[in-house]
């Protein structure tokens, strides 16, 4: 079984300012996949990120970036520049390898103060 | 390209009243999914389609809800009769294939459900 986990139910950070998102996981498997999912009020849930267990190597995507500690069960989402456009709930999320079954975190609110 | 579509957006009914919702997946898309999303909470999956043959139905309450997915294409889920704690937002999506996760999940606006 897998179960996620983030303990931040709600975060603030002005406009501009670099914030980070927490999140853990628990798996016994080693092959998996991990992302985060951002949900803005009232609209459609969107991928943000990818990371796949068997990379080392951090995965970014403009001004999101992951921290992926595979030996701590940890996966951070950092966002540089904060735009008041990502405002947002967001989801951490774990599939294992063959099997398509998402699980998703509780999620972190979070706000971008102008 | 067109994403996923669900209706209706919103829905309010009374307890042990019955409610449909229907979802078109991304064209071309195998697999197909709904979640249930409690306010406050991460959705859950309730069931997964592969074409029109169910994959993992392991959470769906089956005593209240069913779903169907004919052609392999649209599907509906039905909860009869409905119970105040199935108020939540039903989440569809679907995904080219199901055989690799790294294969992207998009997802719907979502039907807001409230039971009174």
């Amino acid at each position: 079984a897998q179960t996620v986990t983030q303990s931040q139910p709600e975060m603030s950070v002005q406009e501009a300012e670099t914030v980070t998102l927490s999140c853990t996981y628990d798996t016994s498997e080693s092959n998996y996949y991990l992302f985060w999912y951002k949900q803005p009020p009232s609209r459609q849930m969107i991928l943000v990120i990818r990371q796949e267990a068997y990379k080392q190597q951090n995965a970014t995507e403009n001004r999101f970036s992951v921290n992926f500690q595979k030996a701590a069960k940890s996966f951070s989402l950092k966002i540089s520049d904060s735009q008041l456009g990502d405002t947002a709930m967001y989801f951490c999320a774990s599939i294992l390898f063959g099997n398509e079954k998402l699980t998703f975190g509780t999620g972190t609110r979070l706000t971008i103060i102008p | 390209e067109a994403g996923v579509a669900q209706s209706p957006r919103y829905k309010i009914i009374e307890k042990r009243q019955s409610v449909a919702f229907w979802c078109n997946p991304i064209s071309g898309h195998a697999t197909l999914y709904w979640y249930q999303q409690i306010l406050g909470q991460g959705p859950k999956l309730l069931i997964q389609f592969q074409n029109n043959g169910v994959v993992d139905d392991s959470q769906l309450p089956k005593d209240r809800f069913s779903a169907e997915r004919l052609k392999g294409v649209d599907s509906t889920l039905k909860i009869q009769p409905a119970k105040l704690e199935d108020s939540a937002v039903y989440l569809c999506a679907s995904s080219y294939l199901a055989i690799s996760a790294e294969n992207e999940q998009f997802f719907g606006p979502g039907t807001r459900l409230t039971v009174l």
